[in-house]
């Protein structure tokens, strides 16, 4: 079945740190991938995603590249702000494979220190 | 675009209640999903619909449970017998079905607390 491996958290940076928060997935057909963002209080938000190998997602300073070879999608940002405190939550939908709703990662928490 | 929306928002109830809720997708989205998020989880998939059709059941669905899109366009999951392991926050998504890919977009939830 499908399956989506993302890092352990909390994930605790400084303000302006380089961030990278690790996705990994299985998937029997050929999946989208996507991050949703969901602040405190508030339901999931996408934030970006990919449909094929080698597209690169990106929004709001965030990117993320779809990776076949190596089955990823790793999130990064090059400057992270206080505001992008949050837990962050790596998806695949693989219809193709039978699975048309989202397999969603454990969620990774972000916590970024003024 | 309004968004999705959910109600209601907060929802006790005491085991062995039925209990039943409410989404209201984007309007002209095609696609309607439900979706169960525990504390510490990921969204756990639980079903779908296209236009009124429930086309995909996950077997975490079981008979207690119960979904319905009547006219395409609002839904509802009504929880029969609620248990204590019921207790989650109930997610709502809704997309427009183009090809072999849809973006999906989610309301605010519904966090269920059964005492």
């Amino acid at each position: 079945g499908n399956s989506v491996t993302q890092m352990e958290g909390p994930v605790t940076l400084s303000e302006e740190a380089f961030l990278t928060i690790n996705c990994t997935y299985t998937a029997t057909g050929y999946p989208s991938l996507f991050w949703y963002v969901q602040y405190p209080g508030e339901g999931l938000q996408l934030l970006l995603k990919a449909t094929k190998a080698d597209d690169k997602g990106s929004n709001k300073g965030f990117e993320a590249t779809y990776r076949k070879e190596t089955t990823s999608f790793h999130l990064e940002k090059g400057s992270v702000q206080v505001s992008d405190s949050a837990v962050y939550f790596c998806a695949l939908s693989d219809p193709g494979g039978g699975a048309d709703g989202l397999t969603f990662g454990k969620g990774t928490h972000l916590i970024i220190q003024p | 675009d309004t968004g999705v929306s959910q109600d209601p928002r907060h929802k006790i109830t005491k085991r062995g209640q039925n209990v039943t809720f409410r989404c209201d997708p984007i309007s002209e989205h095609n696609r309607l999903y439900w979706y169960r998020q525990t504390l510490g989880q990921g969204p756990e998939f639980l079903t779908y619909f296209q236009n009124e059709a429930q086309l995909e059941k996950s077997r975490l669905l079981s008979d207690r449970f119960s979904a319905e899109r009547p006219k395409g366009s609002f839904s509802t999951l009504e929880i029969q017998r609620t248990e204590q392991g019921d207790s989650a926050m109930y997610l709502c998504a809704s997309s427009v079905h183009r090809g072999n890919t849809d973006t999906q977009y989610f309301g605010p939830g519904t966090r269920l607390t059964v005492l």
